[in-house]
């Protein structure tokens, strides 16, 4: 265990909707990291939080946006969906807010859009 | 952002033989090179990572190596065993915009028993 918890761990929800995956850090954590994996691909970096405070973004969809919340819980929120949003979303922390430290990843929300 | 490249896509070896898995990046202030490990519908887990301080780190059976000058790391695996089946991802670390990881895109690593 990580000590990374995301919910849902799975969902289903058809095109056009809207939805939202949760990560709690790790205790201690200020950092998290939002991260897309499509089957057989690897891991696209869409956002960094950190101390409630967007950090970086990368290949992240207007249709997408996240927030760090007072408790350092993050949340990402998808709409519009489409059939190609249908991957494992990963969120990650560290305790830095450099990448030269440990991430820790949750074990994934997978995201099936009908 | 940061580009990470990573080979090969996919690596067979028999048990007991070596794999090496290499990665080059773009940035050269980054400092911080992980290797993370994925067991099929599993989270990534890191099992190794070197700092740019250093040219080599070792752990048991699993290695990694810096060229700063060349920038490019690799991750030895000696002795391969089944259970190191899964897929192996090297990430660097943008550093002038936040230092968020990027990834490379993965070497699928199957151990023929």
């Amino acid at each position: 265990d990580s000590g990374v918890t995301q919910t849902p761990k799975h969902l289903i929800t058809a095109t056009g909707q809207r939805v939202t995956l949760r990560c709690s850090p790790r205790s201690g954590d200020l950092s998290v990291y939002w991260y897309q994996q499509s089957l057989d691909q690897g891991l696209q970096f869409l956002i960094q939080y950190y101390n409630g405070e967007e950090r970086a973004k990368g290949n992240i969809l207007e249709r997408f946006s996240a927030q760090q919340f007072p408790d350092l819980h993050s949340e990402l929120n998808l709409s519009s969906l489409e059939l190609g949003d249908s991957a494992l979303y990963f969120c990650a922390s560290s305790v830095a807010p450099k990448g030269d430290t440990e991430a820790f990843f949750g074990q994934g929300t997978r995201l099936t859009v009908v | 952002g940061e580009n990470v490249e990573q080979h090969p896509s996919t690596l067979s070896v028999q048990e007991g033989d070596s794999a090496v898995i290499k990665c080059t990046y773009s940035d050269s202030a980054s400092n911080y090179f992980p290797w993370y490990k994925q067991e099929l519908g599993k989270r990534p887990q890191l099992i190794i990572d070197i700092r740019s301080n250093v040219g080599e780190k070792k752990d048991q059976r699993i290695a990694v190596t810096l060229n700063k000058t060349a920038k490019h790391f690799s991750l030895h695996i000696t002795e391969t065993q089944p259970e190191d089946s899964a897929v192996y991802f090297c990430a660097a670390p943008q550093v002038n915009t936040g230092n968020q990881f990027y990834f490379g895109t993965g070497t699928s690593l199957t151990v023929i028993p």
